[in-house]
């Protein structure tokens, strides 16, 4: 079963570092493109970062210079580290195969960044 | 940037009737476009991709179409689990980057 699971959410405080892991099973991640989408509280979902099966990593302009995709194909797992914290940074942030269209999606991981 | 803008906001309709979903790109996106279905508490769910083709699993009365700037999504008769949030979805090569649109509320009438 091709399945992805998100692990690493949680409260921090602004200015804070976070890293967000996403563990594959049923594919490989190296193989793939993978992204990652959050979505702020009642809000709608937002595209943050890509990395290709080749290695090329690009980012939402407001994530950019802050956030830093990558994988560790030995684990088979997509992470995404987030430096700067701010409050607008605030989601669910869910990991998804990138096929290239998003399917499957991970459960998600909540990110408060907070005081 | 592309931008999505569906339509509209929120549809209120009841089982067993029709319901027809916008997405209109601020330029043309080709056949580039999908369809997602989020339900409250879980992850969105890919329904349509390349406009008007169906993922796996996706029931039948749920159907895409259009391309270049207008696309619809049509479900042809409400089942109560159809009641979420549906969003679309394209993806532009360069730079990458891909953007959703704001998303169309499916209630219960």
């Amino acid at each position: 079963e091709v399945q992805l699971v998100e692990t690493g959410g949680g409260l921090i405080q602004p200015g804070g570092s976070l890293r967000l892991s996403c563990a594959a099973s049923g594919f490989t991640v190296s193989s793939n493109y993978m992204s990652w989408v959050r979505q702020a509280p009642g809000k709608g979902l937002e595209w943050v970062s890509v990395i290709y099966s080749g290695g090329s990593t690009y980012y939402a302009d407001s994530v950019k210079g802050r956030f830093t995709i990558s994988r560790d194909n030995s684990k088979n797992t997509l992470y995404l580290q987030m430096n700067s914290l701010r409050a607008e940074d605030t989601a669910v942030y869910y990991c998804a195969r990138d096929a290239p269209w998003f399917d499957p999606w991970g459960q998600g991981t909540l990110v408060t960044v907070s005081s | 940037e592309i931008v999505l803008t569906q339509s509209p906001a929120t549809l209120s309709l009841s089982p067993g009737e029709r319901a027809t979903l916008s997405c209109r790109a601020s330029q043309s996106v080709s056949s580039y476009l999908a369809w997602y279905q989020q339900k409250p508490g879980q992850a969105p769910r890919l329904l349509i991709y390349d406009a008007s083709n169906r993922a796996t699993g996706i029931p039948a009365r749920f159907s895409g179409s259009g391309s270049g700037t207008d696309f619809t999504l049509t479900i042809s008769s409400l089942e109560p689990e159809d009641f979420a949030v549906y969003y679309c979805q394209q993806r532009s090569n360069w730079p990458p980057s891909v953007t959703f649109g704001q998303g169309t509320r499916l209630e219960i009438k």
